[in-house]
């Protein structure tokens, strides 16, 4: 049974470019979150996605956007990056409804130069 | 504002010693976890609690939650090595998914 998978592993962009990241949930589940973690910090709610809609939003500027396919996998983007915007970007996959048991992926970090 | 706080932020402990990690929360809230995060690694799942009262054990770690104090505890007993690693807690925020991290707590068991 394949856990949650993030693609890619590691990415480096400079200011003002767009990136793309990627995610798989875990078989069985619908409901995609995704998280950006700082060096040194907890992880940070980004967006949710359910049935290809955002359900849910965290405190962050527009520049961050996401999409949730048919398959229930996921992309998130970010636009116009920021050097703080480097961080490592956490999927997390659930089944809606079900005790909002989470389950993390490897994660992308994201070096922005 | 929705805050949660984790106490202590680093942790240095001996083998074999018992140490607990507490974990508040600024607003009621029934849904709390704990995760396990190794250097460079994601977040593994540890515990779910879901009621007042509740509490886990697995292994050397056994978690509570006292929702009226809004209060959970993540207790080590006889620690090793392995369980070197920061550990956070998170809570989940009224009917929303919205799920909130402490700033974790970075354990460092020594021989």
């Amino acid at each position: 049974d394949a856990g949650v998978t993030q693609s890619p592993t590691h990415l480096i962009k400079t200011r003002g470019q767009q990136v793309t990241l990627r995610c798989s949930p875990k078989s069985g589940h619908d409901t995609v979150s995704w998280y950006q973690q700082a060096l040194g910090q907890g992880p940070q709610f980004i967006f949710q996605y359910y049935e290809e809609e955002e359900r849910q939003r965290g405190n962050f500027p527009d520049r961050f956007s996401g999409h949730q396919f048919p398959n229930y996998s996921s992309e998130l983007n970010v636009n116009a990056l920021l050097l703080g915007d480097s961080a490592l970007y956490l999927c997390a996959s659930s089944q809606w409804g079900q005790n909002y048991e989470q389950y993390f992926g490897p994660g992308t970090r994201l070096t922005v130069t | 504002e929705l805050k949660v706080e984790q106490n202590p932020l680093f942790l240095s402990m001996q083998e074999g010693k018992n140490y607990t990690i507490y974990c508040n929360y600024s607003t009621t809230s029934d849904r709390l976890y704990w995760y396990r995060q190794d250097p460079g690694k994601s977040l593994e799942s540890l515990f779910v609690l879901l009621s007042n009262g509740a509490v886990k054990q697995e292994g050397r770690l056994m978690a509570s939650l006292d929702t009226k104090a809004r209060l959970s505890t993540l207790h080590i007993t006889a620690a090793v090595h392995d369980l070197s690693a920061t550990y956070f807690c998170a809570v989940v925020f009224g009917l929303v998914n919205d799920m909130r991290f402490g700033a974790g707590t970075r354990l460092t068991v020594k021989p």
